[in-house]
């Protein structure tokens, strides 16, 4: 089984461009998570779907649009990048019950310039 | 969710045991304790988790205490491959089932 498994790994833009951070997950999982982590802090969920066909606001979702394109696959897209956007995003998958937690991608690294 | 309190960072000598402390005072009745780890850039990995009973699995040992106000994860022979930052978490298992993360101990296994 592959988990979790995100596209691209690495990723420069310049301000104002958009782009789509893709993630797929084969584990038959409900929920799905796309998380932020800037240098040395810890991670910030930015927007989360806890089924097909929902999505929620996280803890810092402004900039951001996502969507559940079905049970697999959930995308993040930035609409105009910007600097303040740089940063490793992380998305993550889980079952309920939780009995095992989360599986978490390997991350893209986004700089935007 | 309850907020954690953590050590930011702690030393430990390979082999040694290594003990990670986290209080979590405000801790409601349904609330699990979670453990991650992040080795270096790498996304989270999922430790151990547990409600009010000590766990053990093949990467770690949970302790929480009786009033369940802290808990101690337990790494029994540390390794140069355990420096990591550390995550304690707490949250309800059928809440709105997202996992929000502190900033963890960074625990730096040396030679």
């Amino acid at each position: 089984n592959a988990g979790v498994t995100q596209t691209p790994k690495f990723q420069v833009l310049k301000t104002g461009q958009s782009m789509t951070l893709q993630c797929a997950q084969d584990m038959n999982h409900n929920s799905m998570y796309w998380y932020r982590q800037d240098p040395g802090m810890g991670l910030r969920l930015i927007y989360y779907s806890a089924s097909e066909g929902t999505t929620d606001k996280g803890e810092v979702p402004n900039g951001y649009n996502v969507s559940r394109l079905n049970k697999r696959e959930f995308s993040l897209r930035l609409e105009s990048a910007a600097p303040s956007q740089t940063s490793v995003y992380f998305c993550a998958s889980s079952s309920e019950p939780m009995g095992y937690g989360y599986t978490f991608g390997s991350g893209t690294r986004l700089t935007v310039v | 969710d309850a907020k954690t309190t953590q050590p930011p960072s702690m030393d430990c000598a390979e082999g040694r045991a290594a003990n990670l402390p986290c209080n979590h005072s405000t801790i409601s009745g349904n609330e699990y304790v979670y453990w991650y780890r992040q080795i270096h850039s790498q996304g989270p990995q999922y430790i151990i988790h547990g409600l009010k009973n000590n766990e053990t699995n093949e990467m770690a040992s949970l302790i929480i205490t009786e009033d369940r106000k802290s808990s101690t994860l337990i790494l029994p022979h540390a390794t140069l491959r355990d420096t990591a930052v550390y995550y304690c978490i707490v949250r309800a298992l059928y809440n709105t089932d997202k996992l929000i993360f502190g900033t963890g101990t960074r625990l730096q296994v040396f030679p």
